[in-house]
């Protein structure tokens, strides 16, 4: 079984400050992980993903993420939050890279202070 | 291009009334799902096409929904007789022949039972 954990359900930054969203996964066999962002009343759209290249990936919008198998982690950061990064964010994995097999966290939802 | 187009955007409705969510999918993507989400429950997959036809039907919670994609560009998910309890957001999306990890989603459909 596959499954992810987000650390944080609400996330609060100052604008220019550090983002960082914790993302733990559990999966049997070497995942594929997703980060998918959710704007307030629009649908999920993919930030970035981890398909077994490089361990830092990066994405849209400035963000990146890493890979570390040894702590079976995956988190989103941003060095310098924007306004307009306020939203919802979800960590996926998938065992084989299929989306049949999307597993979502509970996602994060991310607030950036003026 | 046009993204994953979902009607209605809001539906209110009474107990035990039909409803009727509408997508359409991105052109010449083969994979259609069907995700629904609140906030006690997070992002659920309900179903998903291939092809038009359905492989995976597990997600659905009861015998009260039902959900077709009578051609490559057209699926309903139907809802009788509705109950509050079926209040959600109801997500499609949608993804490429040879799977990249990315789901396309709609703005989804806001469905209030009274």
């Amino acid at each position: 079984a596959q499954s992810v954990t987000q650390l944080g359900s609400h996330v609060s930054v100052s604008e220019g400050a550090l983002v960082l969203l914790r993302c733990n996964y559990s999966s049997s066999v070497p995942p594929y992980l997703f980060w998918y962002v959710q704007y307030p009343n629009q649908g999920l759209q993919l930030l970035l993903k981890y398909t077994s290249a490089a361990t830092l990936v990066k994405g849209i919008n400035g963000f990146e993420a890493e890979f570390k198998k040894s702590e079976t982690s995956f988190h989103l950061t941003k060095p310098s939050a924007h306004m307009s990064d306020a939203a919802e964010y979800f960590c996926a994995v998938s065992r084989s890279g299929s989306a049949r097999q999307l597993t979502f966290g509970s996602g994060t939802q991310l607030t950036v202070l003026p | 291009d046009a993204g994953v187009i979902q009607s209605p955007r809001h539906e209110v409705t009474e107990m035990g009334q039909e409803v009727t969510l509408r997508c359409k999918p991105i052109s010449g993507h083969d994979y259609l799902f069907w995700y629904r989400q609140t906030m006690m429950r997070g992002l659920e997959l309900l179903i998903y096409f291939n092809n038009n036809v359905p492989i995976d039907d597990s997600g659905m919670p009861e015998d009260r929904f039902s959900a077709k994609m009578p051609n490559a560009s057209f699926s309903t998910l139907k809802i009788q007789p509705s109950e509050p309890r079926d209040s959600a957001v109801y997500f499609c999306a949608s993804s490429l022949p040879r799977y990249t990890g990315e789901l396309f989603f709609g703005e989804g459909s806001r469905l209030t039972v009274l």
